[in-house]
């Protein structure tokens, strides 16, 4: 299992970026970095995942080193809306080989006006 | 689609009562899992399974079994309640190919146990 790291919790204001980076020193060749964010009562959401290099989607960005034992999730100008706990993942989905996931304590956004 | 539901939403029980959580997943997924959240804390794997008839141990499995009799169901039972049980229980479910194991979550069934 790789394990991870992460702030237990960031502070930023609306309209600016915000980076948080996850160490997974451990990670395995096959194993795939995968982000969640979760609002209060509700569950997790998957935000972005990648291998290497460099993701983007509509909602995020996720840079990965070429040694990949860690990862950022960057949020471009951020909102009130994005105040949530964000968790990273690092492996392969569960398998009868007993491989499994976990996600850790998460890091704790708080975004104010 | 109704993607992942959870069956009750909230539930108080009295120590040492027994009670089943039902999840239900309408996207064909061959992978479901059951997680507990305490307060403030992240999620741990109790139980998952990886096709109808399978079930195997995640992180924190003692105290629950789980059954995967049909696909599209993963049912999670306490036979003997304790109130450390008292948590928020989250079903999800995934399918390997595409994002891998992307996951889906349900809403959540908020457990006290007096």
């Amino acid at each position: 299992l790789a394990k991870t790291t992460q702030p237990i919790s960031m502070d930023s204001y609306e309209g600016q970026e915000v980076n948080i980076t996850c160490s997974h020193n451990n990670i395995a060749t096959n194993d795939y970095i995968t982000w969640y964010q979760q609002f209060p009562s509700q569950g997790p959401r998957f935000i972005i995942q990648g291998y290497k290099t460099k993701v983007t989607n509509e909602v995020a960005s996720l840079f990965i080193p070429a040694d990949r034992k860690s990862s950022t999730l960057s949020l471009p100008r951020v909102s009130l809306s994005d105040t949530a706990v964000y968790y990273c993942l690092v492996g392969v989905p569960p398998d009868n080989a007993g491989n499994m996931l976990t996600f850790g304590g998460g890091t704790r956004l708080m975004v104010k006006p | 689609n109704a993607g992942v539901t959870q069956t009750p939403k909230f539930r108080v029980l009295k120590t040492g009562q027994s009670m089943t959580l039902l999840c239900a997943q309408d996207m064909n997924h061959e992978y479901m899992y059951w997680y507990r959240q305490d307060p403030g804390m992240g999620l741990r794997l109790i139980h998952y399974s990886v096709g109808e008839g399978t079930t195997a141990k995640g992180e924190v499995p003692d105290g629950y079994n789980v059954s995967r009799l049909k696909k599209q169901n993963f049912l999670l039972g306490l036979e003997s309640a304790a109130p450390s049980q008292t948590s928020v229980y989250f079903c999800a479910s995934s399918y390997l190919a595409g994002r891998r194991g992307e996951q889906y979550f349900g809403p959540g069934t908020r457990l006290t146990v007096t």
